[in-house]
């Protein structure tokens, strides 16, 4: 089944515990991203990645890292959560670079920064 | 800068019965796609329709159609024979591309559709 995973699903942490929520696309997609969506904002794009080995900022990078060393994973770290990174967390992915393609979302990470 | 809206935080509509949710976007680009998602209480991101810019005709899926307006930049979505299952937030966003920036979705805040027996 073509799909995108997320690891895990429901994560509670603690200010400053670096963690890593991890995607995972079986489509052979080449553009992957991630987002965040907060009450009231709806979705902002974190980071996106084109390509293997290629990744861009989007609109609220701030306190994230991301990598892409394998086209299927694209994983997002937090290298010192803090409490206002508490927000769902969605990753996605389309199958090229153009504005044509649809973007195929994951199930969401619910993340609560104590 | 890329803006959309949703103009409606809420609306509810009876089973059987027609509702429309407006969008409205902002952009000084000319070749964007649009799109409405949906969000169940499950949380999942579920394409409901897409609108190609250039293309003047509606886009439909079964019951879910789009008026789409460019010059007026409106592109609400009309959902008929509502369905309980219909109940959730409905987002409209689009997308755009540069060789810049690459390309990201912009989405609205949402609207919050509840289906009533």
């Amino acid at each position: 089944e073509a799909q995108v995973t997320q690891n895990p699903r429901y994560l509670i942490t603690v200010t400053g515990k670096k963690l890593t929520v991890t995607c995972s696309q079986n489509m052979n997609h080449e553009y992957m991203s991630w987002y965040r969506q907060d009450p009231g904002l709806g979705l902002r794009q974190i980071y996106y990645s084109m390509n293997v080995e290629v990744t861009d900022k989007g609109d609220v990078p701030e306190g994230y890292k991301v990598s892409r060393k394998e086209k299927r994973n694209f994983p997002l770290i937090l290298e010192s959560p803090s409490p206002n990174q508490t927000s769902l967390y969605f990753c996605a992915s389309s199958p090229g670079r153009w504005y044509t393609d649809t973007q195929y979302f994951g199930p969401g990470t619910r993340l609560t920064v104590l | 800068a890329q803006t959309v809206t949703q103009s409606q935080p809420e609306m509810s509509v009876q089973e059987a019965e027609t509702v429309t949710l407006s969008c409205t976007y902002d952009t000084s680009e000319n070749n964007y796609y649009l799109f409405w998602y949906k969000q169940p209480p499950s949380r999942q991101m579920i394409l409901v329709i897409r609108q190609e810019a250039y293309k003047q005709q509606n886009a439909t899926e079964n019951r879910f159609s789009v008026n789409f307006q460019k010059a007026a930049k409106s592109f609400s979505l009309k959902i008929s024979d509502s369905q309980l299952g219909d109940t959730a937030m409905y987002f409209c966003a689009f997308m755009i591309s540069n060789s810049n920036s690459g390309y990201a979705l912009n989405f609205g805040k949402g609207t919050s559709l509840l289906v009533t027996p």
